[in-house]
């Protein structure tokens, strides 16, 4: 299975907002609202800031937020912050019933 | 709090068959509906999913690596496990598990353990 298409890089500047796409097909993302949204810093496991597309788990920052249309899904990170500089991977279950990831997007604060 | 930890060698010759454990602490590994999954990660690469498991025995596996794998569980010892066969270079990763909430979202996961293939 391909995974999820993300773009490569996305920056921006403390305060402002910037979104990461995430492009799948009629199978996976099209398909279910099982979309969720992975943080990862530098040597550190994978931390889940959003899931079933825009639900935030206790903890997570509000800043944070997820939507879907068609077959992509996107996060928004408002406010961006030094610490929001990360890796993010998007993943959805799948037709197959199996579970596919985003090829990942590095989020830098300029 | 619920706690993973995974474990095994982190060094494996090619061919050979990788062996992890993941145990679970702080919660039981038969909660009717959550589920049991491994994740690897190559150096400097993205998330792969390998699989999954419920503690009923069902499983589902990443179609790219469904002939090398399976993933067991063993409620005695409250932790679940996974085999690779014919392990080759590109093979090599931090392999993580963690807890699948059900909808398919992972909210705890292990540290990661580095699982090198070389002679």
């Amino acid at each position: 299975q391909s995974a999820l298409t993300q773009p490569a890089s996305v920056s921006g500047s403390p305060g402002q907002s910037i979104t990461i796409s995430c492009t799948g097909g009629s199978s996976d993302i099209g398909a279910y609202n099982n979309v969720a949204w992975y943080q990862q810093h530098p040597g550190k496991a994978p931390r889940v800031v959003i899931h079933d597309v825009s639900l935030r788990p206790s903890g997570v920052s509000d800043r944070f937020s997820g939507s879907k249309s068609g077959n992509t899904a996107s996060l928004t990170i408002s406010g961006l912050q030094a610490e929001d500089e990360a890796d993010y991977y998007c993943s959805s279950f799948t037709r197959s019933t199996t579970h596919v990831f985003g090829s990942g997007t590095k989020v830098t604060v300029l | 709090q619920l706690q993973l930890q995974e474990s095994g060698p982190g060094l494996v010759k090619p061919s050979e068959t990788l062996s992890l454990s993941c145990t679970v602490s702080g919660g039981s590994i038969s909660t009717p509906k959550k589920y049991w999954g491994w994740i690897r990660q190559p150096p400097g690469k993205g998330l792969e999913w390998i699989g999954t498991i419920h503690y009923t025995g069902d499983t589902y596996y990443n179609p790219s690596l469904k002939s090398r794998i399976t993933i067991s569980i063993d409620m005695s010892q409250n932790q679940f496990s996974l085999k690779m066969t014919s392990l080759t270079a590109a093979d090599t990763a931090v392999y993580y598990c963690a807890k699948d909430e059900g909808t398919s979202w992972y909210h705890d996961w292990g540290q990661g353990t580095l699982v090198t293939v070389s002679s």
